[in-house]
């Protein structure tokens, strides 16, 4: 049974640092790994997707990495804005389009 | 290209009671799911659909739970009767047929209070 961890569950840090997000999962087997956002009261946005072949993707500020054979990946946000302040959920697509996901981050940014 | 709707976005309703929430997923996307996310928890699957079959409801309360598929296209999940604890956020998600860059894409939620 695959099963997700996310890494810390809250993270607080001044506007303008970098910063990385933490996700591990126990079954290596995966088509893909994707990084959402949560506001709150809000549905998930998704931010990044990336295939089980692939190291990286980039989306402007986000670079999201996957070593798929040690079960992780990350999140790294630059330059860090009170706007990114939110919930962040990583989920991996398994075998018969499962879908499961961690815990969350819950990131604050201080202006 | 219309994204995941879902209806109503909040509802308060009385334990035993009864509530029904809707969805209906991105055109042509084959796998629906129904998740339920407790606060300050990570989403957890209820019930997945390929189709109008079932995938996966190992984790529905099926004594109270009951969801459907009507036609592969709408979907409509139940409680019946509600208890304190299924107060939470019910999130329907929809992705199409492929495998490794197949995404998921979210409706915005209903939020249910049981009180």
């Amino acid at each position: 049974k695959q099963e997700v961890t996310q890494i810390p569950a809250a993270l607080s840090v001044p506007e303008g640092e970098n910063l990385v997000l933490n996700c591990s999962f126990t079954d290596s087997a995966i088509y893909n790994l994707q990084w959402f956002r949560q506001d709150p009261g809000k549905g998930l946005t998704s931010l990044l997707l990336i295939q089980s072949s692939q190291r990286e993707q980039t989306s402007g500020r986000l670079n999201a990495s996957l070593d798929k054979s040690s079960g992780r990946s990350t999140l790294y946000i630059a330059a860090s804005q009170p706007g990114d302040s939110a919930t962040y959920l990583c989920a991996v697509r398994g075998g018969a389009q499962k879908l499961v996901f961690g815990q969350g981050t819950r990131l604050t940014i201080n202006p | 290209e219309a994204g995941v709707a879902q209806s109503p976005r909040y509802k308060i309703i009385e334990k035993r009671q009864s509530v029904a929430f809707w969805c209906n997923p991105i055109s042509g996307h084959a796998t629906l799911y129904w998740y339920q996310q407790i606060l300050g928890q990570g989403p957890k699957l209820l019930i997945q659909f390929q189709n109008n079959g079932v995938v996966d409801d190992s984790q529905l309360p099926k004594d109270r739970f009951s969801a459907e598929r009507l036609k592969g296209v709408d979907s409509t999940l139940k409680i019946q009767p509600a208890k304190l604890e299924d107060s939470a956020v019910y999130l329907c998600a929809s992705s199409g047929q492929g495998t490794v860059n197949t995404e998921a894409f979210f409706g915005q939620g209903t939020r249910l209070t049981v009180v």
